[in-house]
């Protein structure tokens, strides 16, 4: 069946470092790829997306490109604050909001 | 709009209790998912609804059950709370583009 797997955390950097999360899937069809986040004590929301390959998914300064060929969607961003800590979650759909697939998430810590 | 809420947001209660959480979207969706987050594993689908009338099994079904009460309100009922059900809980609805949760409910089975 489709899964998402992303890299364990969590991952501790110091503000203004660069960031990449690493998200690799296995899908039948050709799905949506998301990210979304979660700040500490509240739901998901969702950060970008991505509904075909090559597309490049982009907000608050975060960014993700959908690669077909090595099945990843890695999220980057080039300078993290220390509001950016949360946990993210990479994840997939074959019918695009219905029925996601979400992968264990990653813990992300920002240190002043 | 008040987006996705859930009650209550902390319970706690004793093994083989019995509860509902309640959950209720104002964005008109037609569909609404229960999840539950544990450490190290992500966020597990318990229960879906794809439309109003219409409820189905996700991943981890055993020991809820769940009613979709109309096109706003999808409740998860634990019959018989087990410890092995402390969790968070999460409550989300989609339309065809992304998925709206709500904050979430912390529930503690002694």
């Amino acid at each position: 069946g489709d899964s998402v797997t992303q890299m364990e955390g969590p991952v501790t950097l110091s503000e203004e470092a660069f960031l990449t999360i690493n998200c690799t899937y296995t899908a039948t069809g050709y799905p949506s790829l998301f990210w979304y986040v979660q700040y500490p004590g509240e739901g998901l929301q969702l950060l970008l997306k991505a509904t075909k390959a090559d597309d490049k998914g982009s907000n608050k300064g975060f960014e993700a490109t959908y690669r077909k060929e090595t099945t990843s969607f890695h999220l980057e961003k080039g300078s993290v604050q220390v509001s950016d800590s949360a946990v993210y979650f990479c994840a997939l759909s074959n019918t695009g909001g219905f029925k996601t697939i979400f992968g264990a998430g990653t813990r992300l810590f920002v240190k002043a | 709009n008040a987006g996705v809420t859930q009650t209550p947001k902390f319970q706690v209660l004793k093994t083989g209790q019995s509860m509902t959480l309640q959950c209720a979207q104002d964005m008109n969706h037609n569909s609404m998912y229960w999840y539950r987050q544990d450490p190290g594993m992500g966020l597990r689908l318990i229960y879906y609804s794809a439309s109003e009338g219409t409820t189905d099994k996700g991943e981890v079904p055993n020991g809820y059950n769940v009613s979709r009460l109309n096109k706003r309100e999808f409740s998860l009922r634990l019959e018989s709370a087990a410890p092995s059900q402390t969790s968070v809980y999460f409550c989300a609805s989609s339309d065809v583009n992304e998925q709206f949760f709500g904050p979430g409910t912390r529930l503690t089975v002694l």
